[in-house]
């Protein structure tokens, strides 16, 4: 099946820092990429969705300046948080779709702790 | 009201029990449907698709009701690996997660 790779895994920085994550098919092209955030015991949260080369849509609460999504090529896609704070901390999990079917791959996720 | 409400956790039942979780979501134009699984601070990943004649998968049986806006999934002869959350999952023009249901089978 469909390979989606997310990088880092986990990562823990200080308040005010930027965290890039990146998030990366690996065996097929995404032409569309979603941001999913998740808090303990919450459903996951679609933050934003990206096509290839094409500015990101962002769901109604969710900062575009301070969630910065790239999706420069059809197999990778970044998220900046910028100026992270403690409440940004959280699971965000990528997935991605190809163009011959809806279905979507999910990466493992990253964790992130602010501190 | 939130777009797909699921059951609420946790269940617990014994191995082999037969448990059933149900969802209902509020979207009419909802497109697709499924269940997924989550294990515990880990991606989630796709169980099954829900379509209107009902559908199997080995233990798991799945179905849905549009009139209703009603979705279920039945897990019959539970086994101690199936102990994860259960997300009811609509699309709509992107995927829609339910908060999901928590499921502990015991021995």
């Amino acid at each position: 099946g469909a390979v989606v790779s997310q990088h880092p895994s986990w990562v823990i920085c200080k308040s005010g820092t930027s965290v890039k994550i990146e998030c990366r098919s690996l065996d097929f092209q995404a032409t569309t990429m979603f941001w999913y955030r998740q808090f303990p015991k919450q459903s996951l949260m679609l933050m934003a969705t990206s096509n290839e080369g094409s500015k990101a849509t962002y769901e109604q609460g969710v900062e575009k300046d301070k969630f910065l999504i790239n999706h420069a090529s059809l197999t990778l896609s970044t998220l900046t948080v910028t100026s992270a704070h403690p409440e940004d901390s959280s699971f965000y999990i990528c997935s991605a779709r190809g163009s011959e079917t809806y279905e979507q791959y999910f990466g493992p996720g990253t964790r992130l702790t602010v501190t | 009201r939130k777009e797909v409400e699921q059951d609420p956790g946790p269940f617990n039942v014994p191995e082999g029990a037969t448990v059933a979780f149900n969802c209902t979501y509020s979207n009419s134009a909802s497109q697709s449907f499924f269940w997924y699984r989550q294990d515990c601070r880990k991606e989630p990943k796709l169980l099954m698709s829900v379509y209107s004649s009902g559908n199997e998968d080995g233990r798991f049986t799945a179905q849905l009701n549009r009139a209703s806006q009603y979705i279920s999934l039945l897990i019959r002869d539970s086994k101690l690996s199936d102990s994860a959350t259960y997300l009811c999952v609509v699309m709509v023009t992107a995927l829609i997660f339910g908060k999901g249901t928590t499921l502990s089978v015991s021995s």
